[in-house]
């Protein structure tokens, strides 16, 4: 089955700063690809997704890029404010046996430092 | 719009004790699924429901069953919980696979 792995599993940077996190996937039939954001106590939330026929996407100060190829995809946040604090988590979804069956990365602690 | 409601949010169990968690969607979204969340481990899948009246096994199902009632709820039923069963749960809906999945605020179930 598809295997997601994500780096780093935390992540100090300072508020203003980029931040940089990269996932890797195994099977390159997976087609779509969403970030979901957790914060503490909540539920995740999408932030931004990338299906497998774009090689770049962006959102205000959120873009990810997708390498079909290496196989890996990655989440850039810009400009970095204490509000970008949490876990982000990438996920890689494909096709099987009738539905599309979706994986999830381990997860990233942001922390923004003000 | 309350999106995806789960409850309870708290639950202590003993060992050997049952109990379903319940998740109701007001979305119209066909797919829903239930996760645990363990740290380090990110989400995994125990059960899914592509549309009503179809359910099916995920990435964790053993020691887990589900009911999809209707198209808004999906329920989530441990028949003799364990103490490995401790974990976050949430409850996901989309209205498709491959598109945008709205999450509960989870139950944090703890088994003693």
């Amino acid at each position: 089955g598809e295997n997601v792995e994500q780096h780093p599993s935390t992540l100090s940077v300072q508020e203003g700063d980029s931040a940089v996190i990269k996932c890797t996937y195994s099977d390159s039939a997976s087609n779509y690809f969403p970030w979901y954001k957790q914060e503490l106590g909540k539920g995740p939330q999408l932030i931004i997704d990338i299906r497998s026929n774009v090689g770049e996407k962006k959102d205000q100060r959120i873009a990810v890029t997708l390498n079909k190829t290496a196989k890996h995809f990655s989440l850039h946040i810009t400009e970095t404010q204490p509000e970008d604090s949490a876990v982000y988590f990438c996920a890689a979804s494909i096709r099987s046996g009738g539905y599309q069956k979706v994986t999830f990365g381990t997860g990233t602690k942001l922390q923004v430092i003000p | 719009n309350a999106g995806v409601t789960q409850t309870p949010k708290f639950q202590v169990l003993k060992t050997g004790q049952s109990m379903t968690l319940q998740c109701a969607q007001d979305m119209n979204h066909n797919s829903m699924y239930w996760y645990r969340q363990d740290p380090g481990m990110g989400l995994r899948l125990i059960y899914y429901s592509a549309s009503e009246g179809t359910t099916d096994k995920g990435e964790v199902p053993n020691g887990y069953n589900v009911s999809r009632l209707n198209k808004r709820e999906f329920s989530l039923r441990l028949e003799s919980a364990a103490p490995s069963q401790t974990s976050v749960y949430f409850c996901a809906s989309s209205r498709e696979g491959n598109t945008e999945a709205f999450f509960g605020q989870g139950t944090r179930l703890t088994v003693v």
